[in-house]
């Protein structure tokens, strides 16, 4: 099993390009999440979906969007990037409430 | 608003010796809590979840206690090993029954040999 994965590793955007951020997991969970994390602030929650088809906001979930595909896929989409979303950004998931996450290598996103 | 702390600074201790981390809550009443393990440029992975109603939880050489008067978790490494420096992030239950996360920022420790 590959677990959660995660492409791209790295991106270097320039402010106002889109791009998608893409997450899948083969260990058929039921929740995913994005994160981002930024030094000295620990991770925090942009969006999730609860299961397929279902998706929420979490704490920073302005100047994002996503797509629960299906079961296993979760994109992060920035329609028009600003330098304020230069971040490492994690997918996580897991089967429910109280569930461990099982989180992905991260993307390291640079926008200048 | 709810808050979590964690000691910001590295904590630096010996190697055999025992480190503790904490990490303490506001505004908040969790139904359980999460601790991970980070390494430099990975994603954090699960070592242990204590529920409200527990007040030690044990697996191998780590320890958590959750005291939910003192709004506040201890981690405890015994006998600890250079492997074990890594940044440890405490996570509480975001809301009920939702699986989100609230994640402290971490506390960097470095065990020297």
């Amino acid at each position: 099993n590959a677990g959660v994965t995660q492409t791209p590793k790295f991106q270097v955007l320039k402010t106002g390009q889109s791009m998608t951020l893409q997450c899948a997991q083969d260990m058929n969970h039921n929740s995913m999440y994005w994160y981002r994390q930024d030094p000295g602030m620990g991770l925090r929650l942009i969006y999730y979906s609860a299961s397929e088809g279902t998706t929420d906001k979490g704490e920073v979930p302005n100047g994002y969007n996503v797509s629960r595909l299906n079961k296993r896929e979760f994109s992060l989409r920035l329609e028009s990037a600003a330098p304020s979303q230069t971040s490492v950004y994690f997918c996580a998931s897991n089967s429910g409430y109280q569930e461990t996450q099982y989180f992905g290598p991260g993307t390291r996103l640079l926008v200048l | 608003s709810q808050k979590i702390e964690q000691n910001s600074e590295a904590l630096n201790i010996q190697e055999g010796k025992t480190a503790t981390l904490t990490c303490n809550y506001t505004n908040y009443s969790p139904a359980y809590l999460q601790w991970y393990r980070q390494d430099p440029g990975r994603g954090p992975v699960f070592l242990l979840l204590i529920r409200e109603n527990e007040k030690e939880k044990r697996k191998e050489r780590l320890k958590v206690t959750f005291d939910t008067t003192l709004k506040q978790s201890l981690f405890h490494i015994t006998a600890s090993q250079p492997a074990d420096s890594a940044t440890y992030l405490c996570a509480l239950d975001g809301s009920s029954n939702t699986g989100k996360l609230i994640f402290g920022q971490g506390t960097t420790l470095q065990v020297k040999p």
